[in-house]
């Protein structure tokens, strides 16, 4: 069975902190992504990657970093945490880039900002 | 632009009662739009419930139904008599050429009443 699992389950960060959000997959898939839901909104994209190493931005980067040392892992940085990124963040993965393939999503971060 | 817009919640049914989520796209930049339905049980990851990749043909699973009709640009989601395991929250999504332009919607909030 597809897994990918997200920690921590919830974090509480000050204003102008740091903040790791952290995502192991077990698929063997090659890509990653970070989304992020905000009351109101469907989810959003973050950053994706599709290889070790390598990471791009997506659809809102700005205030995010992405770091995919592996092809389990893929973490999303905020190196100056503000209220505005107060949201839940969601990682997935899915095998090829194809849009009908599936993606397979951690059961997310509940991230504030205070 | 591209968008996805799904019946506000939340969504309040009782157990054997009828089901319908609406959902509406629009896909000015995708030549050939796939559509889907994810849905979130409480305290876990969004997880694939349909998929539907031509139009016109009709997706279902787990008792729910959803049929890609290009006319009426909709991907309405249907039960016919839900039951309180059915409490989740619903995204209808858009899928483009590649899996980092899926376009979700802003969820939907089901209850299901004993």
């Amino acid at each position: 069975e597809a897994a990918v699992t997200q920690s921590p389950r919830s974090k509480v960060a000050v204003t102008g902190g740091k903040v790791t959000l952290s995502c192991h997959q077990t698929n063997n898939h090659d890509y990653m992504y970070w989304y992020r839901q905000d009351t109101g909104h469907g989810l959003r994209l973050i950053h994706y990657s599709y290889v070790a190493d390598s990471t791009e931005k997506g659809d809102i980067p700005d205030g995010y970093k992405a770091s995919r040392p592996s092809q389990e892992n893929f973490s999303l940085i905020l190196e100056l945490a503000s209220l505005s990124q107060t949201a839940v963040y969601f990682c997935a993965s899915s095998e090829n880039p194809s849009s009908a393939e599936t993606l397979y999503f951690g059961s997310g971060t509940r991230l504030t900002v205070l | 632009g591209d968008s996805v817009t799904q019946t506000e919640g939340p969504v309040t049914v009782s157990e054997s009662e009828s089901l319908i989520i609406n959902c509406t796209y629009s896909a000015t930049s995708i030549a050939y739009p796939n559509l889907f339905w994810y849905v979130r049980y409480p305290g876990e990851g969004l997880q694939l419930l349909l998929k539907v990749i031509t139009a016109g043909q009709k997706g279902s699973s787990r008792g729910f139904e959803a049929t890609y009709n290009k006319e009426t640009t909709s991907f309405h989601l249907q039960k016919a008599s839900v039951q309180e395991s059915d409490s989740a929250v619903y995204y209808c999504a858009l899928g483009g050429t590649n899996a980092y332009k899926v376009i979700f919607g802003k969820g939907t909030h089901l209850h299901v009443l004993p």
